[in-house]
């Protein structure tokens, strides 16, 4: 699987959106990017995830560059609660076929009043 | 619907007891992956499961760390023997069987938390 390359912090102002980007330049045509939140001392919270079109769902809005080599995360108006630890990975879903998730050390995200 | 259930939250053990962490998937998924989380640093991948078959054991240590998932009842990962070092946040995660484009959506409980005196 392709590696990934976060900031490994951010902030952001509560109520303001967050964008929250990752570089995976050597993504290959048949990986999808996931993003999943860890909020402190929780389990991982899948977000969202795409292959070549932006996605939105009720958490978040995924962007995905043209050559797919980075994406966006946005958070469109942050709350407290969505101060986090945010992964972005890059995974091959060959066939169905299930399988572990590599995570790497992630975007901690503070949101601040 | 209840989600991924794991017990205990919070374990305690001396050096060279046994711990068993147990894991309940979400109903109707037949896969499950535990991983590994050391205090202060990101989560590692440890073992994929599916029903009575070890898929992925490629990030466990080769020795005193188990994990079955029976045809019966929740999964289990065990350590004999711990050490200090094994003390951490144990996470387990299920997905059910999918089309490629939901492959990866997984489904994780609380966690245990092991600390080894």
């Amino acid at each position: 699987d392709a590696k990934t390359t976060q900031p490994p912090s951010m902030d952001c102002a509560e109520g303001r959106a967050a964008n929250l980007p990752c570089n995976h330049s050597t993504i290959s045509g048949n990986e999808y990017v996931y993003w999943y939140r860890q909020i402190h001392s929780q389990g991982p919270q899948y977000i969202i995830h795409g292959l070549k079109n932006n996605e939105t769902n009720e958490m978040a809005s995924l962007i995905i560059t043209e050559d797919r080599k980075s994406s966006t995360l946005i958070l469109p108006h942050a709350t407290l609660r969505d101060t986090a630890v945010y992964y972005c990975i890059v995974r091959a879903n060959y066939g169905g076929s299930q399988g572990n998730l590599i995570f790497g050390k992630g975007t901690k995200l503070s949101v601040k009043p | 619907n209840a989600g991924v259930m794991q017990n205990p939250r919070h374990l305690v053990r001396r050096r060279g007891q046994e711990a068993r962490l147990r894991c309940s998937p979400m109903k109707g998924h037949s896969h499950v992956y535990w991983y590994r989380q050391l205090p202060e640093e990101g989560l590692k991948f440890m073992v994929y499961l599916q029903k009575e078959n070890i898929i992925d054991e490629s990030g466990m240590p080769k020795e005193r760390f188990s994990a079955e998932f029976p045809k019966e009842g929740p999964s289990i990962l065990r350590i004999q023997q711990v050490v200090r070092g094994d003390s951490a946040a144990y996470f387990c995660a299920s997905s059910e069987m999918r089309g490629p484009s939901r492959a990866g959506e997984l489904f994780f409980g609380e966690g245990s938390r092991l600390t080894v005196l």
